[in-house]
């Protein structure tokens, strides 16, 4: 139990253009969905925290107007970077927490981003 | 906020030794505390957790230990195995909210 899913795994796009990941939770339901950020040896970020229904709670220094954020059921949250550039290249990792298991959260496999 | 601390940044033993990482946090009311090892290139994944009403929790060769007085806490393995290397990093949050990470500790077992 407790799978979360994430599509694309990895994807290359062009300076410029937008890209969209999904994140779902396969066999639980969760009313709150996590999108962090890694860049290469270092911790995960927190970029934003996405309540189904509602608007996302962005962390400070994390453009909401860049990174949209949809969380529309309980079970699909998605990404979208919107005019991505080559520092936009990152790991993006998504994560679901169990809403019967109020603390847990369970970590999508993250999409690599290459913007060139 | 919530400010994570960890250390050490790389960890070497010797397969069958025990391995030690420890945290700090920052923030009183935080109480949950999960620990996730990432091995390259995929996702975290959630080895051990301690709720701030435990001082102490193990699963087999995996323990943790959480002191609130002077708010730190730490994943203790032993008998370590090459496979047990990895990236391992704590969490803190306050329950049911968002977590706030350490660096991580890059952890290598040498056989």
């Amino acid at each position: 139990g407790a799978v979360v899913s994430q599509h694309p795994s990895w994807v290359i796009c062009k300076s410029g253009t937008s890209v969209k990941i999904e994140c779902r939770s396969l066999d639980f339901q969760a009313t709150t969905m996590f999108w962090y950020r890694q860049f290469p040896k270092q911790s995960l970020m927190l970029m934003a925290t996405s309540n189904e229904g509602s608007k996302a709670t962005y962390e400070q220094g994390v453009e909401k107007d860049k990174f949209l954020i949809n969380h529309a059921s309980l079970t699909l949250s998605t990404l979208t970077v919107t005019s991505a550039h080559p520092e936009d290249s990152s790991f993006y990792i998504c994560s679901a927490r169990d809403i019967s298991l109020t603390d847990t959260q369970y970590f999508g496999p993250g999409t690599r981003l290459t913007v060139l | 906020g919530e400010n994570v601390e960890q250390h050490p940044s790389t960890l070497s033993v010797q397969e069958g030794d025990s391995a030690v990482i420890k945290c700090t946090y920052s923030d009183s009311a935080s109480n949950y505390f999960p620990w996730y090892k990432q091995e390259l290139g995929k996702r975290p994944q959630l080895i051990i957790d301690i709720r701030s009403n435990v001082g102490e929790k193990k699963d087999q060769r995996i323990a943790v230990t959480l002191n609130k007085t002077a708010k730190h806490f730490s994943l203790h393995i032993t008998e370590t195995q090459p496979e047990d290397s990895a990236v391992y990093f704590c969490a803190a949050s306050i329950r049911g909210n968002k977590l706030v990470f350490g660096a991580g500790t890059i952890l290598r077992v040498k056989s």
